[in-house]
């Protein structure tokens, strides 16, 4: 059964810094791609970025709002993904999810796991 | 960036009734293999988001053949034939055609 387990949520100052974790289980990590996902309490669905998978060189790309302080980055000997923030915002409070995607021309981003929030206060 | 815009905003539907969701894309999202880089997804309260139909008309595994996805190029559409109970929630449009991945705003379906 494939599973997705963010965790590493929490309470963090402004500008401060968190690392999130994507615990991978079911399927061949190393293959897919990961996407990380944010919802505002009661908004709607942000993309946050995405790492490839090895096969193609673990390319990354972000969302434009967290661009240049957020940093995506995976190990596939642990089944993991994580997300660095740093220099957060009060409005990048938010529950993050993140979700797979086989990286072939007939898949999409199927499997989410289960979100961890992040609160960041002012 | 590829915005997505979903119609309506809030859906109520009454059980057994059909129901049908809207999304239109500021560019194609016609690849040129031919599949359509457009995926619908259902979130429950308080749970992820899972994946009905993806590649625009493509049930997903495990999807009740009451979904169906139809639409190309710019504008889709995700119905529903009959609704049931337990497809009350919020919907979601997505492209993955280029980065950034882009989302609808969301339809909410309630029962009445």
């Amino acid at each position: 059964e494939v599973q997705l387990v963010a965790s590493g949520g929490g309470l963090v100052p402004s500008g401060g810094s968190l690392q999130l974790s994507c615990a991978a289980s079911g399927f061949t990590f190393s293959g897919p791609a990961v996407h990380w996902v944010r919802q505002a309490a009661g908004k709607g669905l942000e993309w946050v970025g995405r790492i490839r998978g090895k096969a193609k060189g673990y390319a990354t790309a972000y969302g434009a709002s967290v661009q240049g302080r957020f940093t995506i980055s995976r190990d596939d000997s642990k089944n993991t993904a994580y997300l660095q923030m740093n220099s957060l915002k009060t409005e990048d409070t938010a529950v993050y999810y993140c979700a797979r995607r086989i990286e072939d021309s007939e898949s999409f981003i199927d499997y989410w796991g289960l979100g961890t929030l992040v609160t960041v206060s002012s | 960036d590829i915005v997505m815009t979903q119609s309506p905003l809030s859906l109520p539907v009454t059980p057994g009734e059909p129901a049908s969701i809207s999304c239109t894309s500021s560019q194609s999202l016609l690849r040129s293999n031919g599949h359509n880089s457009l995926g619908w997804y259902l979130q429950k309260p308080g749970q992820s988001p899972q994946l009905l139909i993806y590649l625009g008309s493509n049930r997903a595994s495990g999807v009740p053949d009451r979904f169906s996805g139809s639409g190309s190029g710019t504008d889709f559409t995700l119905k529903i034939s009959r609704v049931e109970a337990e497809d009350a929630g919020v919907y979601y449009c997505m492209q993955d055609l280029q980065a950034p991945v882009t989302f609808g705003g969301g339809t909410k379906v309630e029962i009445k």
